[in-house]
């Protein structure tokens, strides 16, 4: 199937510094990628959507300057959590749906990434 | 509003005893109802695409199906490796943003 890959897969970061995540497919094209949180126990909440060359889409409640996304490539999408404090420490997953490369969108499936384990202290 | 409900929450198993979970979804068109397994500290697996009423996927112990407001993960002989969280997820056909509506899981425990 598609790889996606993250990284880096866990980080501790001191409260008020910025933290960069980044989101690579590695097989195929994605134009589109999503970046979702997951609290212990809890299901994925999708936090935006990132679209290559344009402005990601945010859900409601997720603040756009706190997290900054930037999708510069087919392949890559990185999610920056500026000055982190410590009810930011989360796990965050990105996925990406396949536009050309191997597999075709026509499906819209989403890979996911192994995920980032995020500790703000 | 695109909805999706997975139950039950928590499923545990002995070794060989087969079950199901189920997805109930409403969705305004469906365009794809996707399974995927999750892992602790892991993201997403992805397992199974339906895309209508009808229509069977079978993964080794896996197989799904789907009726116009349900899918179901039949598990038969499940052995303690199939122990995860289970995630049912829609998407919706008015559009092409890529966007779906994921269940919250059931998590399986399967015991030798």
């Amino acid at each position: 199937g598609a790889v996606v890959s993250q990284h880096p897969s866990w980080v501790i970061c001191k409260s008020g510094t910025s933290v960069k995540i980044e989101c690579r497919s590695l097989d195929f094209q994605a134009t589109t990628m999503f970046w979702y949180r997951q609290f212990p126990k809890q299901s994925l909440m999708l936090m935006a959507t990132s679209n290559e060359g344009s402005k990601a889409t945010y859900e409601q409640g997720v603040e756009k300057d706190k997290f900054l996304i930037n999708h510069a490539s087919l392949t890559l999408s990185t999610l920056t959590v500026t000055s982190a404090h410590p009810e930011d420490s989360s796990f965050y997953i990105c996925s990406a749906r396949a536009v050309t490369g191997k597999f075709t969108v026509v499906h819209n499936e989403q890979f996911f990434g192994p995920g980032t384990r995020l500790t703000v202290l | 509003e695109d909805q999706v409900t997975q139950s039950p929450e928590a499923l545990r198993l002995q070794e060989g005893e087969s079950s199901s979970l189920n997805c109930s979804y409403t969705v305004s068109g469906l365009r794809g109802l996707f399974w995927y397994r999750q892992d602790p500290g892991k993201g997403p697996e992805f397992l199974f695409t339906l895309y209508s009423a009808g229509e069977e996927k079978e993964k080794e112990r896996l197989k799904a199906t789907l009726t116009k407001k349900e899918s179901f993960l039949h598990i038969t002989a499940p052995k303690p490796e199939d122990s995860a969280t289970y995630l049912c997820a829609v998407h919706p056909s008015y559009t092409n943003a890529g966007k779906s509506t994921f269940g919250d899981g059931t998590t399986l425990t399967v015991k030798p």
